[in-house]
């Protein structure tokens, strides 16, 4: 059955730190991945995608994620946080429905 | 392009009371689905279609019907509003739907509360 389970709700990192947003899923067939973000009470946008082309996807404002197959994993990193990364990030996976997972919150401490 | 809009942004209900949310795109996008967003539960789809006339069920269809008579509409229909389906709800499209590698693209949002 396909899912997707972020591993943490909430995340907190001070600035100029690594950020690691943590993703596993389960698919049947080899599904395509996204990670969005929702920045407070605004609408959602698209940080990057895996298409099979390559394991370590790139994305806006300096986010990467790494595809893991044998581990079903899909995390989301950046090396130096800022301030405007406060977010909520969501993990999605797209096989026979596209399904979101619950979310995780990302603060930035000064 | 206006992308995909959504109305009303804001909506009261109360209980029984139906209600059409409506979403429209002007990308001309096989793929259109809605979703509802409740506080530590994601984005959960209520229904999808791949095209004009084809519609699906995703994980909570229950109480809520659509139809997809043109490729730019997708209107979801509230049978009888009750508390449970205060949420808020948005709409995106794609230019494939599951299984493609296609981004998202999502409406404004309505936020919906019924009392």
């Amino acid at each position: 059955a396909q899912s997707v389970t972020q591993l943490d709700s909430h995340v907190s990192v001070s600035e100029g730190t690594p950020v690691l947003l943590r993703c596993n899923y389960s698919s049947s067939y080899s599904p395509s991945l996204f990670w969005y973000v929702q920045h407070p009470n605004k609408g959602l946008q698209l940080l990057l995608k895996y298409t099979s082309a390559a394991t370590l996807v790139k994305g806006i404002n300096g986010f990467e994620a790494e595809f893991k197959k044998s581990e079903t994993s899909f995390h989301l990193t950046k090396p130096s946080a800022h301030m405007s990364d406060a977010a909520e990030y969501f993990c999605v996976v797209s096989e026979v429905k596209i399904i979101f997972g619950k979310g995780t919150r990302l603060h930035i401490l000064p | 392009n206006a992308g995909v809009t959504q109305t009303p942004k804001f909506q009261v209900l109360k209980t029984g009371q139906s209600m059409t949310l409506q979403c429209a795109q002007d990308m001309n996008h096989e793929y259109m689905s809605w979703y509802r967003q409740d506080p530590g539960m994601g984005l959960r789809l209520i229904h999808y279609s791949v095209g004009a006339g084809i519609t699906d069920q995703g994980e909570v269809p229950n109480g809520y019907n659509v139809s997809r008579s043109t490729t730019e509409d997708f209107p979801l229909r509230l049978l009888s509003a009750a508390p449970s389906q205060t949420s808020v709800y948005f709409c995106a499209s794609s230019r494939g739907g599951t299984g493609h590698s296609y981004e998202q693209y999502f409406g404004p949002g309505t936020r919906l509360t019924v009392t």
